[in-house]
């Protein structure tokens, strides 16, 4: 049982590259999330999915696309990577809202 | 809109002593709240958590303790150890996706 894997873990990319990070988890969890945490400012959501096919803007979206097109799996795509989103990137699931979060292990992504 | 004030940004301690971290919410229809702990580098994980149904929850030496009127919860560890020291997060939540996440606190245990 892994619980939320997330990859990659690490990655270095130039200003208007894309890329995409994967989160996948094995606990027939409904609710998916994507947040960024940045020094000071605790853990933003930028989308989130109630069930496979859904999605939806958080609190800081731009820049930012996400699919879920089977349940356990949530991406979460840059088209164009701007220094701004420089940032460790976070998912996490849960059975319902207002239920126990489960974290993967981060992307630190750089943008240069 | 909704935010979570946390308090205090960074805290030390010497071991064996006690602990207290504070936040402050402002949806009043929050009634889940987690408290999480995340050690340098690694991801947050649920410490403990309380609904808004319960005053107080304890498991081993940490607490949790809510005061809807105030609109306060606060996380108590007692007895603390240098792998307390870790950055710790609280949240709220209405039952729905949304959770606002406190900006954090980070623990300092002297030995």
């Amino acid at each position: 049982n892994a619980g939320v894997t997330q990859t990659p873990k690490f990655r270095v990319l130039k200003t208007g590259q894309s890329m995409t990070l994967l989160c996948a988890q094995d606990m027939n969890h409904e609710y998916m999330y994507w947040y960024r945490q940045d020094p000071g400012m605790g853990l933003r959501l930028i989308h989130y999915s109630v069930g496979e096919g859904t999605t939806a803007k958080g609190e800081v979206p731009d820049g930012y696309n996400v699919s879920r097109l089977k349940k356990q799996n949530f991406l979460l795509g840059l088209e164009s990577a701007a220094p701004s989103q420089t940032s460790v990137y976070f998912c996490a699931s849960s059975w319902q809202g207002g239920q126990p979060q489960h974290f993967g292990d981060g992307t630190r992504l750089s943008i240069l | 809109g909704e935010n979570v004030e946390q308090h205090p940004s960074t805290l030390s301690v010497q071991e064996g002593d006690s602990a207290v971290i504070k936040c402050t919410y402002s949806d009043s229809a929050s009634n889940y709240f987690p408290w999480y702990k995340q050690e340098l580098g690694k991801r947050p994980q649920l410490i403990i958590d309380i609904r808004s149904n319960v005053g107080e929850k304890k498991d081993q030496r940490i607490a949790v303790t809510l005061n809807k009127t105030a609109k306060h919860f606060s996380l108590h560890i007692t007895e603390t150890q240098p792998e307390d020291s870790a950055v710790y997060f609280c949240a709220a939540s209405s039952g729905t996706y949304k959770y606002i996440f406190g900006t954090g606190t980070r623990l300092k245990v002297l030995a």
